[in-house]
C-alpha cells in the first residue's frame, strides 16, 4: 500500500532556530515529492517539488532534501520565525495514465514560540 | 490575481438535504480536484477532472457527485449529506494534472461543511 508518513507528528520551537521535519514513503513508481505549508484554516501551499534527479531544493528559508534510494525526504527550516507556526505536509506523486496521483501524509503541526 | 475560489467557506445542514459547493478556478487549469481533510488523516482526494466533461473517481467518491461544464468551475454535490461528510473540503487546480512534472497544485481556502 501506498503510505506517506511524517515525524514527528508536532514540534514546538524558539523563534530563530532551525528544525527538521521527516517524510518517508513507500509509494511507487514515484514522480516526485512535494512540501507544502498549511497555515489553520487556509489551504496548503506548495513550497518545494523535487523529481527523483534532485536531491536538494530551497525556498528562502525553507531547504528540502530527497533520497529517492531511501524514500526519505526531510524539510529543515532555518532561522524560523513566528509566521511558520503551520502544519507542513509531504506528498508523494506516482505518474499514472491519468495524471498524478497524490498520496498525502498526515503533516508535522510546527509552533513556533518567543 | 491567480486564486482558486470556494463558496460557501462554512455550511452546517441536517442529513438528507442536498447541497453543492462551488469551486472557480482563473488560471485556465486543466486539472482541477476535490479533497476532504479530516483530523488524524491526510487530505483524501474524492474525484478529480483531467478537462471539461471528464472526470474521475479519487480514493473516497462514495457519497459525491462533480460535474465539469466549464473549464474553471468544478462543483461538489453531495446529494443527500450523512454526518460521516462532515469535514473540511478543500478544491485544487493545476495546469494539466501533472504532465509537466514539477507544475503546482493551488488550493482554494477550504469549506468546512457539519451535517447535523
Amino acid at each position: 500500500k501506498n503510505q506517506v508518513e511524517q515525524s514527528p507528528q508536532s514540534l514546538i520551537i524558539l523563534e530563530g532556530k532551525n528544525c527538521t521535519l521527516q517524510c518517508n514513503y513507500t509509494v511507487s513508481p514515484f514522480s516526485n515529492l512535494r512540501w507544502y505549508k498549511q497555515d489553520t484554516g487556509r489551504g496548503p501551499v506548495s513550497l518545494t517539488i523535487m523529481t527523483f534527479s534532485e536531491n536538494t531544493k530551497s525556498n528562502g528559508r525553507y531547504t528540502a532534501t530527497l533520497d529517492a534510494d531511501t524514500k526519505q525526504s526531510s524539510l529543515h527550516i532555518t532561522a524560523s520565525q513566528l509566521s511558520d507556526s503551520a502544519s507542513y505536509i509531504c506528498v508523494v506523486s506516482q505518474y499514472t495514465g491519468g495524471g498524478n496521483k497524490l498520496t498525502f501524509g498526515t503533516g508535522t503541526q510546527l509552533k513556533v514560540e518567543l | 490575481e491567480a486564486q482558486v475560489t470556494q463558496n460557501p467557506r462554512y455550511l452546517i445542514t441536517v442529513t438528507g438535504k442536498k447541497l453543492t459547493v462551488t469551486c472557480s478556478q482563473n488560471m485556465n487549469h486543466e486539472y482541477m480536484s476535490w479533497y476532504r481533510q479530516d483530523p488524524g488523516l491526510g487530505l483524501r482526494q474524492i474525484y478529480y477532472s483531467m478537462n471539461v466533461e471528464v472526470t474521475d473517481k479519487g480514493d473516497v467518491p462514495e457519497g459525491y457527485k462533480v460535474s465539469r461544464k466549464e473549464k474553471r468551475n468544478f462543483p461538489l454535490i453531495l446529494e443527500s449529506p450523512s454526518p460521516n461528510q462532515t469535514s473540511l473540503y478543500f478544491c485544487a487546480s493545476s495546469l494539466s494534472g501533472g504532465y509537466f512534472i514539477q507544475e503546482t497544485q493551488y488550493f482554494g481556502p477550504g469549506t468546512r461543511l457539519l451535517v447535523l
